[in-house]
């Protein structure tokens, strides 16, 4: 099993543009969130998904969107990217043991 | 705004040493879970405690939980330089829908030196 994957690992945006990251998990897992994380700080929950079709936010969900069409994959859509969005961010599953499995980060820089 | 807060935010070791860490949380749990996270890395879960738990035990790794106090701690015992990482807990909140949705501290960040 890969466990979860995130593409790309690494992004530079200029201020404005979009871009959606990856996330994908070959485990059957029900639960999928998308967490930010910024220097010295924990994790913060951006959305969350407990199965296909069905969403919700987190914390901080203001200028992502996010979908789940399957129960394998739950991508991130950035709207209109910002600087106050650099960060790395991660995508974890969790299924009935409630133990979250994470991908490998993405790091984002808006220029 | 963290459920969790970790204490102390830096710990500085010799190999062999024990390592205390704490964390503190606001509401009811489900679970408290306790992550590691290596430098450029994804968080690795390392242990689970469940509310009704006061205690757990997994290798070099001993947990215990106070719903009383609304704290946890992570003893690392006999520390190796390969456990310098930083430490976050991550409550599961009982008003949330899903015991699955985690919070997470702010993190202890561990330096086990030779």
């Amino acid at each position: 099993n890969a466990g979860v994957t995130q593409t790309p690992k690494f992004q530079v945006l200029k201020t404005g543009q979009s871009m959606t990251l990856q996330c994908a998990q070959d485990m059957n897992h029900e639960y999928m969130s998308w967490y930010r994380q910024d220097p010295g700080m924990g994790l913060r929950l951006i959305h969350y998904s407990v199965g296909a079709g069905i969403t919700d936010q987190g914390e901080v969900p203001n200028g992502y969107n996010v979908s789940r069409s399957t129960t394998e994959d739950f991508p991130l859509r950035l709207l209109s990217a910002a600087p106050s969005q650099t960060s790395v961010y991660f995508c974890a599953s969790s299924g009935l043991q409630e133990t979250q499995y994470f991908g490998p980060g993405t790091r984002l820089l808006v220029l | 705004s963290q459920q969790g807060e970790e204490d102390p935010q830096a710990l500085s070791i010799q190999e062999g040493e024990n390592a205390t860490m704490n964390c503190s949380y606001k509401t009811s749990i489900n679970n408290l879970q306790w992550y590691r996270q290596n430098s450029g890395r994804g968080l690795v879960h390392l242990i689970l405690i469940r509310s009704n738990e006061r205690e757990k035990h997994s290798g070099r790794l001993r947990v215990t939980l106070d719903t009383s106090k609304k704290s946890s701690s992570l003893l690392i015992t006999a520390s190796r330089a390969a456990d310098t990482a930083s430490y976050f807990c991550a409550t599961s909140p009982t008003n949330t829908g899903t015991a699955s949705k985690l919070t997470f501290g702010t993190g202890t960040r561990l330096q086990v030196t030779l």
